[in-house]
């Protein structure tokens, strides 16, 4: 089925310290891996998303990895701030259903 | 400016009530979707729709039903709202393909 795995489910970390978030998806078919933080009120909104022709992508302090052969990626965001914090989920595009299935989401504490 | 727009942002109601909640869209996308997040939670897809008079359900179990006769609207029924229905409702869009969604401000429903 149609499924995209997150772990963790809470995550803290002190400033200046660096997080991952891991997602694992199950269509093998996927091709597109996004990312979106949710701010506390607000609506989720992409953060950086790769695609599976690349392995990385960075953009400033935040990065993401995509393994295609063990159908897992991972988000990492360097040097944290307190701004960080929020909710964070991946997503996968599952090519038989045409849509965007979402991880669980990871709620992230930047601690100062 | 191209952007999804969802009324009423709050609504509080009394249970048995029939409520739509709104959802419109000048992003030009096909797809639309709606979820039920509550606050910091997981994204659960209750409907979604690939184009107009095309709706699937999603994978939450909802007593809910949508219609798509415009490409531009997208609205959500409760035919009789109950206390177990508060919660955030996210509209969302996304165009052709493998491509990012777009989310709209939300609805926070409260049934008493």
């Amino acid at each position: 089925g149609e499924n995209v795995e997150q772990h963790p489910s809470t995550l803290s970390v002190q400033e200046g310290d660096s997080a991952v978030i891991k997602c694992t998806y199950s269509d093998s078919a996927s091709n597109y891996f996004p990312w979106y933080k949710q701010e506390l009120g607000k609506r989720p909104q992409l953060i950086i998303d790769i695609r599976s022709n690349v392995g990385e992508k960075k953009d400033q302090r935040i990065a993401v990895t995509l393994n295609k052969t063990a159908k897992h990626f991972s988000l990492h965001i360097t040097e944290t701030q307190p701004e960080d914090s929020a909710v964070y989920f991946c997503a996968a595009f599952f090519q038989g259903a045409q849509k965007l299935v979402f991880g669980q989401g990871t709620r992230l504490t930047i601690n100062p | 400016e191209a952007d999804i727009y969802q009324t009423p942002r709050y609504l509080v109601i009394g249970t048995g009530k029939k409520i739509t909640l709104e959802c419109s869209q000048t992003m030009g996308h096909d797809k639309m979707y709606w979820y039920q997040q509550d606050p910091g939670m997981e994204l659960h897809l209750i409907h979604y729709s690939y184009g107009v008079n095309s709706t699937e359900k999603g994978d939450l179990s909802s007593e809910s039903t949508v219609s798509r006769i415009r490409t531009e609207h997208f609205p959500l029924t409760l035919e009789s709202a109950r206390p177990s229905h508060t919660s955030q409702y996210l509209c969302a869009t996304s165009g052709t393909g493998e491509s990012e969604a777009f989310f709209g401000q939300g609805t926070r429903l409260t049934v008493v």
